[in-house]
């Protein structure tokens, strides 16, 4: 079946370090998002990707780095310069030019400084 | 830009019953789709329902239903018969019909729906 999937579910990063988070979807979306979610707020965007090889930053870039060199894959690298990095975090893709299309979520990743 | 608001933060309603959650949203554009995903405790992010706004017929999924009021800037979800299996997150969605590649989709902040048996 086609999906998005996120890895690790549950991630622990300690203070100072990078972590990356993965995001992997065999939908053949060209569009792909990284999203942020604090308890009992909605959803930030922090990247997203139009085509590979290109990436635009969203509402909450910084701290936050990403690559598309694949069409599949969209990994999210948490730097130590997010001052704030627990929350949880979640991947979506979604086909170009099709505005009727919601978004395909993946399951997400929960990060945790310790 | 645009704006989405969900102005309860939390509801209830008893299995076997009728709850609506409500959702507006601010916009100068005519043409726009509105979702509703629904966020159950696996925080998996499903796709309840979506509606065109060209369409005057509101959409229907099973037991989920939306009230769309396009002049009144109104799009509220139905759901009939709750079932313990509906409480989740609920999180109202703005695209415009412009936006060729998502990158505009705008959330509401979310309303909790608890499912009292």
């Amino acid at each position: 079946d086609g999906g998005i999937t996120q890895s690790p579910k549950y991630l622990f990063r300690k203070e100072g370090q990078n972590v990356t988070l993965s995001c992997e979807q065999n939908l053949n979306h060209d569009a792909m998002y990284w999203y942020r979610q604090d308890p009992g707020q909605g959803l930030r965007l922090i990247y997203y990707s139009q085509i590979v090889n290109d990436f635009q930053k969203g509402d909450i870039a910084e701290g936050y780095s990403v690559s598309r060199e694949k069409k599949e894959s969209f990994p999210l690298t948490v730097t130590s310069a997010q001052k704030n990095p627990t929350a949880f975090y979640l991947c979506a893709s979604s086909p170009t030019g099709a505005t009727n299309y919601g978004y395909t979520f993946g399951s997400g990743t929960r990060l945790t400084v310790v | 830009a645009q704006t989405v608001t969900q102005s309860q933060p939390e509801m209830s309603v008893q299995e076997a019953e009728t709850v609506t959650l409500s959702c507006t949203y601010d916009t100068s554009e005519s043409d726009y789709y509105l979702f509703w995903y629904k966020q159950p405790p696996s925080r998996q992010m499903i796709l309840v329902i979506r509606q065109e706004a060209y369409k005057q017929q509101n959409a229907t999924e099973n037991r989920f239903s939306v009230n769309f009021q396009k002049a009144a800037k109104s799009f509220s979800l139905k759901i009939s018969d709750s079932q313990l299996g509906d409480a989740a997150m609920y999180f109202c969605a703005y695209r415009s019909a412009w936006d060729n590649y998502g990158q505009n989709f705008v959330f509401g902040p979310g309303t909790r729906l608890s499912v009292l048996p």
